[in-house]
């Protein structure tokens, strides 16, 4: 079976770009949510949707959004990139993304920002 | 305020031995509790969860400690392989705590390293 999946791998922008990162999630899960990794930190929470509705934001600016399709996809959108939004962007799906679901996580996109 | 604590950057084993590794939390809502593994440029893999309920879970050479009044729990991976090797992360989290029912707040992570 297919795990969830993620694209871009790799993502090189300039400042006051913007980007669209793009996940799958495993088939019949119905939950993904978005995580960004820092270099030596561990993976800090963005969104979480479930059946194309936000169900929870992290302490990120607006510049930052998302949304899932029918087909239980997600696509993360950040505006106006700034260097420090260079990271790990890492995408989990679960089956109905309550607490006590196990995450499941993709490769992830690396985003250089320059 | 980190609410997951790990608190060790590094750990070095030698194969066949115990590996463990350590994570304090700080906030009683948490009701889970999961370990993922890390290798470089690669996304976190699960390896074993516990439930608040529980103090004890085991598969295969992986077995996780929780003590809820102590707000600790650890990852115990005996023997140690080489391929252990990476960088392991403790995450949590708490029914309808930070307006989500599935945030994970992760560690910083523990670079484990098996040597033969």
């Amino acid at each position: 079976d297919a795990g969830v999946t993620q694209s871009p791998t790799h993502l090189i922008k300039t400042r006051g770009q913007h980007v669209t990162l793009r996940c799958s999630p495993i088939s019949g899960h119905k939950s993904v949510s978005w995580y960004q990794q820092v270099l030596g930190q561990g993976p800090q929470f963005i969104f979480q949707y479930y059946e194309k509705e936000e169900r929870g934001r992290g302490n990120f600016p607006d510049r930052f959004s998302a949304r899932q399709f029918p087909n239980y996809s997600s696509e993360l959108n950040v505006n106006a990139l700034l260097l420090g939004d260079s990271a790990l962007y890492l995408c989990a799906s679960s089956l109905d993304g309550i607490s006590t679901d196990t995450q499941y996580f993709g490769p992830g996109t690396r985003l250089t920002v320059l | 305020d980190q609410q997951v604590k790990q608190n060790s950057p590094s750990l070095s084993v030698q194969e066949g031995r115990i590996s463990i590794l350590n994570c304090d939390y700080t906030n009683s809502m948490f009701d889970y509790f999961l370990w993922y593994k890390k290798y470089p440029a690669e996304g976190p893999t699960f390896l074993i969860s516990i439930s608040s309920i529980k103090d004890k879970n085991e598969d295969g050479r992986f077995t996780v400690f929780l003590n809820k009044s102590a707000k600790h729990l650890s990852l115990h991976i005996v023997p140690s392989q080489p391929g252990d090797s990476a960088v392991y992360f403790c995450a949590a989290s708490a029914w309808g705590w930070g307006g989500s029912q599935g945030n994970l707040i992760f560690g910083k992570g523990t670079k484990l390293s098996v040597k033969p």
